[in-house]
């Protein structure tokens, strides 16, 4: 079954506010990784946390984790135009596979000028 | 970060052929990994390309599907077989340069629709 579940599925907001997207998961974790996807092209890694963190932070960027909800949040602040993509997280270290990912949905983030 | 090539980029291809894409990374890395992203879903793990040896194929995948081939530490290929529209997708390497929970990253991706 999918380890991770983002949501929510969609999310349209206007340039300059803040988007929050969640991401949800079921086995015990290593690390969780949010990466951000453009129009189906390739993956842009943009943070990773470790189970042992509970909150990062890179530019506009903050993460958290919840290890006793299994839950992990990406927060960007004052988004642009340009952060139009999907979002995905990816954790690993489920069944013991420290380094094979799995997958949440994504969530698709529309940001309008 | 490492900086991960694929080629081709995108290809249309007909039923029953196959295809081979290839991953080049530019410094040695000690895991590489082929992902499947069917049309509007998520990213699936295919298998774990081994250096020097057979890859390691998740469930719902085999070897004579998707051969790897992964000859050093710098560069693999996967090859889709006997293809169908159903293998219509995008195709992604990942590498990670090792140790615990390090991070991963992906190539550009290969888009490959059958027809």
């Amino acid at each position: 079954s999918q380890q991770g579940e983002e949501d929510p599925q969609a999310l349209s907001i206007q340039e300059g506010e803040n988007a929050t997207m969640n991401c949800s998961y079921k086995t015990s974790i290593n690390n969780l990784q949010w990466y951000r996807q453009n129009s189906g092209r390739g993956l842009v890694h943009l943070i990773l946390i470790r189970s042992n963190e509970r909150e990062k932070h890179s530019g506009r960027l903050r993460v958290t984790l919840d290890t006793s909800k299994k839950s992990s949040s990406l927060l960007i602040t004052a988004s642009r135009a340009a952060d139009t993509a999907s979002y995905f997280c990816a954790t690993d270290g489920s069944g013991g596979s420290n380094y094979k990912l799995t997958f949440g949905k994504g969530t698709l983030l529309t940001v309008n000028p | 970060s490492a900086v991960i090539s694929q080629k081709p980029s995108r290809d249309i291809c007909q039923r029953g052929t196959s295809l081979t894409i290839q991953c080049q990374v530019d410094s040695q890395v000690t895991m590489m990994f082929w992902y499947r992203q069917q049309p509007g879903q998520s990213l699936t793990l295919i298998a774990t390309a081994n250096q020097g040896s057979e890859a390691t194929y998740e469930s719902g995948f085999v070897i004579d599907k998707f051969p790897i081939s992964r000859p050093n530490l710098t560069f693999s290929t996967l090859t889709v077989s006997n293809m169908s529209p159903e293998d219509s997708s995008i195709y992604l390497c990942s590498v990670t340069a090792g140790g615990f929970g390090d991070e991963q990253f992906f190539g550009p991706g290969t888009r490959l629709t059958v027809l």
